[in-house]
Order: C-alpha cells, then sequence, then structure tokens
C-alpha cells in the first residue's frame, strides 16, 4: 500500500529564511508526487506536481521540489519565505491508487 | 461558479442521525473524488467516481458510508446513523480524467461534519 511521510509537523521561520519540509511516500511503481497547500480559511490548491520529465519542479509562488527516485522523497523548498507563505503544506503521491496525502505540515512565517 | 463547490459547508448532527453531503464538480470534469480530513490527520481517500460508476470504493470506513453521482455530475455523499467519530472535514476533489491519466484534482472548500 502506498503512504506518505512529512517529517514536520510545525515548522517556525522568520521571513526571508529559506524553507525545506520533507515528504518520503512507499511505493515501488510509478508515481505522480504533488504538493497542496492550504491558506487559512481557504480550500487546498495545487502547489507543483510531478508527472515525467526534469525531477525538479517549479511551482507557482517560488516554490520549488525535487523528486529522488532513489530515495522516495519529494521535498518542497524555497529560497526566502514571506508572510503569506504561512499554512499547511500537503505532500501527495498517486501511484495504484487516487491521492494518498500525507499528514500536513504546518508553517507558520513571523515577521 | 468555476470551482468545484460542495454544501453545506457546516453541517451540526446529533449521533444516529443520517446526513447528507452533496458535491458539485467543475463541469466537465469526469472524475470524483471524495476524502476525509479529522483533526490533526491528513487526508484519508474514501471514494472515486469515473463518469457514474465508482470503480474504487476501498477507502470508505464502513457499511454507513455511502455514495452516488448522477448525470456525471452531481455527487453525494451519505453518512447513516452518524458516529462522533465521523466528525471530520469531508472534501470533495474531481478532475477532467481518471487520475490514471495523469489528471490534476481539483477541490471544493469542504463541509465541516460534526457529530454530538
Amino acid at each position: 500500500a502506498q503512504s506518505v511521510s512529512q517529517h514536520n509537523h510545525h515548522v517556525i521561520l522568520s521571513e526571508a529564511a529559506s524553507l525545506e519540509l520533507g515528504c518520503n511516500y512507499s511505493y515501488g511503481g510509478t508515481v505522480n508526487l504533488f504538493w497542496y497547500v492550504q491558506y487559512p480559511g481557504q480550500h487546498l490548491q495545487l502547489l507543483l506536481k510531478y508527472f515525467s520529465g526534469d525531477p525538479l519542479v517549479k511551482g507557482i509562488k517560488g516554490f520549488e521540489a525535487e523528486f529522488i527516485k532513489s530515495k522516495f522523497s519529494f521535498n518542497l523548498r524555497k529560497p526566502s519565505v514571506q508572510w503569506s507563505d504561512t499554512a499547511e503544506y500537503f505532500c501527495a503521491v498517486s501511484g495504484n491508487t487516487p491521492l494518498v496525502f500525507g499528514k500536513g505540515t504546518r508553517l507558520s512565517v513571523i515577521a | 461558479g468555476a470551482g468545484v463547490s460542495q454544501s453545506p459547508s457546516n453541517k451540526v448532527t446529533e449521533k444516529g442521525k443520517d446526513v447528507e453531503l452533496r458535491c458539485d464538480p467543475i463541469s466537465g470534469h469526469t472524475a470524483l473524488y471524495w476524502y476525509r480530513q479529522r483533526l490533526g490527520q491528513g487526508l484519508e481517500f474514501l471514494i472515486y467516481f469515473q463518469g457514474n460508476s465508482a470503480p474504487d470504493k476501498s477507502g470508505l470506513p464502513s457499511d454507513r458510508f455511502s455514495a452516488e453521482r448522477t448525470g456525471e455530475s452531481v455527487s453525494t455523499l451519505t453518512i447513516q446513523r452518524t458516529q462522533q467519530e465521523d466528525s471530520a472535514v469531508y472534501l470533495c476533489a474531481s478532475s477532467l480524467a481518471s487520475y490514471r491519466d495523469y489528471n490534476e484534482q481539483f477541490f471544493g472548500p469542504g463541509t465541516r461534519l460534526t457529530v454530538l
């Protein structure tokens, strides 16, 4: 069965700090990988996705993620966070089933 | 509207009552998904529709849960004899075609269900 692990439950950063959120999955077959974001009071939105090709994927708002097949990882990065990045971030995998989500990482960015 | 809509946005019910949650997908999207998000947990997959049929019901937690879809459009998730552990946010998503064809899922705002 597929599963997704997000290592950090809650991350607190100052503005302009760099961000890396970990995501590991377990599934031996071909996977599609996603990061979704949920801003306070809003619904889930797609941040970026990987289906095939270049393992370094660029998404909206300056976010990027790197698919490392050998490590079963798809970590999310941003060089310099802003207060408006405060949100909950979910990693998700789709292999032989619809999306399997991690438990989410809450990011709080302080001024 | 252009996005996925769900109703009601909030539902408070008493233990043992039945509830119906509705999802209106994006027009033209043939695939529809239901997920559940309990407090402090990730999203759990419940059921997936391709057209009006449900090839994957593997996530439904018990026989108290059922879902249907009509007209390749609206879907209803029904929970019978609700229990307190059913309290969660129920999310609906739709995609242009099957997730197997690398289609992005678009999510609705969710229905927050509270069972007293």
